[in-house]
């Protein structure tokens, strides 16, 4: 148990559907990750938010739409995904501000296994 | 560009032996990180070796840092079979000061 949690753990969704993840931290950190892991691939930074202010975004297609509402809490909003999009969806925190975080120990919650019919 | 590399891509070894993980990378860092991922979980994270720092421990774990070189190894001693897992480095770019760069991982299979 890393103290930060995800829901729901497994996910399937058809192409025209609209989904949200949901990340809850409870460690008191100020930055928040979200990554793409697919198979046999790095794994992708997708966006960073720290103190609730989105501070990176890794060319993410706009079907992936991210909200931070406070420094605890983290959302992926998904619409019209494509099969390609099928992947663990992992989510992230760090004690970091915003000139800090980047080389932060992150702690990662245990993922959301999303497939795309 | 890819920032972390390790290798072996794949080690399968038996209990008790020793594996050893090695990541190389681009740029100038603050830290290097070595994680750890069960399959399909989370990563979590092993151990934090600071760039003016050579080598440190934690356990079963021996990490050594050659900035020269810009590379890394993990050493796990005296595997077992709950050592099976996904090992990833990760480095920061000291420079463009991004996040974490994670590589694509070593697989390591420990066998009883």
């Amino acid at each position: 148990e890393t103290g930060v949690t995800q829901t729901p753990r497994h996910l399937v969704m058809g192409m025209t559907n609209k989904k949200s993840l949901k990340c809850e931290q409870h460690l008191g950190h100020n930055a928040m990750y979200w990554y793409k892991q697919s198979a046999k691939k790095p794994l992708e930074l997708m966006f960073v938010y720290s103190l609730e202010e989105r501070v990176e975004n890794n060319s993410v297609p706009s079907r992936f739409s991210p909200e931070c509402p406070n420094s605890s809490h983290l959302f992926l909003h998904l619409h019209t995904l494509q099969p390609e999009d099928s992947a663990l969806y992992l989510c992230a925190s760090s004690p970091g501000t915003r000139s800090g975080w980047g080389t932060d120990t992150q702690y990662f919650g245990p993922g959301t296994r999303l497939t795309v019919l | 560009s890819q920032q972390g590399e390790e290798d072996p891509q794949a080690l399968s070894i038996q209990e008790g032996e020793n594996a050893t993980m090695n990541c190389s990378y681009k740029t100038s860092i603050n830290n290097l990180q070595w994680y750890r991922q069960n399959s399909g979980r989370g990563l979590v994270h092993l151990i934090l070796i600071r760039s003016n720092e050579r080598e440190k421990h934690s356990g079963r774990l021996r990490v050594t840092l050659d900035t020269s070189k810009k590379s890394s190894s993990l050493l796990i001693t005296a595997s077992r079979a709950a050592d099976t897992a996904s090992y990833f480095c990760a480095t920061d770019d000291a420079q463009a000061g991004t996040a974490l760069i994670f590589g694509k991982g070593t697989t390591l299979s420990v066998s009883s």
